[in-house]
């Protein structure tokens, strides 16, 4: 199974910070990961796939790169809407596999 | 609009099963995958299994083999996952996701998911 290495696993962050999430898989996957928000009691969302592509309707301030096995999420500047739990998954292969994730929290 | 309804939270006793429905509308049911995925308490987020609405074929992760099935009714755009031999470990919210991929695009992405179903195993 490909491992997905989410870091940090929590960050507090003031509104209008720039935030970072890391994540690395154990091998390559080429372009093949998501980000998603999951909030208590809320259908979990896609923000990023294909490791660059904003999901219709997403914020301008969410953005994804990476390729191989290191990516990055950024937010480039924190809102009030945007404290929640943020996971990376893979879709290379199956099974699908994701990061721990990371809880950003208010500072 | 595109959307994944889920059944009402469940409370069973270890060693019971559970079966959570999934209820497809807004789009064709029979022409993508849906994933089933769940997240215990304080932990991160695992894949269960997919299964084919056309089809009917199913995969599961080998953490499951043996105790997930999955089905669905195509009359009603249904997909259910039933997970027997419950036990506290099992304590999780269960959510089922369409699989979405794109010419052009490498992978997939599950959108939407439905809105979780807490399954508490209690004796």
């Amino acid at each position: 199974d490909i491992q997905m290495t989410q870091s940090p696993s929590a960050l507090s962050a003031s509104v209008g910070d720039r935030v970072t999430i890391t994540c690395r898989a154990s091998q390559s996957i080429s372009n093949s990961i998501n980000w998603y928000q999951v909030k208590p009691e809320r259908a979990p969302k896609v923000l990023i796939y294909s490791a660059s592509t904003l999901q219709s309707g997403v914020p301008s301030r969410f953005s994804g790169s990476g390729s191989g096995t290191d990516f990055t999420l950024i937010i480039s500047s924190l809102q009030p809407d945007d404290y929640a739990t943020y996971f990376c998954q893979q879709s290379y292969m199956t099974p699908r596999t994701f990061g721990q994730g990371t809880k950003v929290e208010i500072k | 609009q595109v959307q994944l309804v889920q059944s009402g939270a469940e409370l069973k006793k270890p060693g019971a099963s559970v079966k959570v429905s999934c209820k497809a509308s807004g789009y064709t049911f029979t022409d993508y995958y849906i994933n089933w995925v769940r997240q215990a308490p304080g932990r991160g987020l695992e894949w269960m299994g997919w299964i084919h609405p056309d089809s009917g074929g199913t995969d599961s992760a080998q953490n499951f083999q043996g105790r997930v099935t999955l089905t669905r009714d195509t009359s009603s755009s249904t997909a259910y996952m039933e997970l027997s031999r419950l036990t506290s470990d099992d304590t999780a919210v269960y959510y089922c996701a369409r699989v979405v991929a794109l010419a052009g695009q490498e992978g997939s992405w599950y959108d939407p998911w439905g809105q979780g179903t807490l399954v508490t195993v209690s004796s």
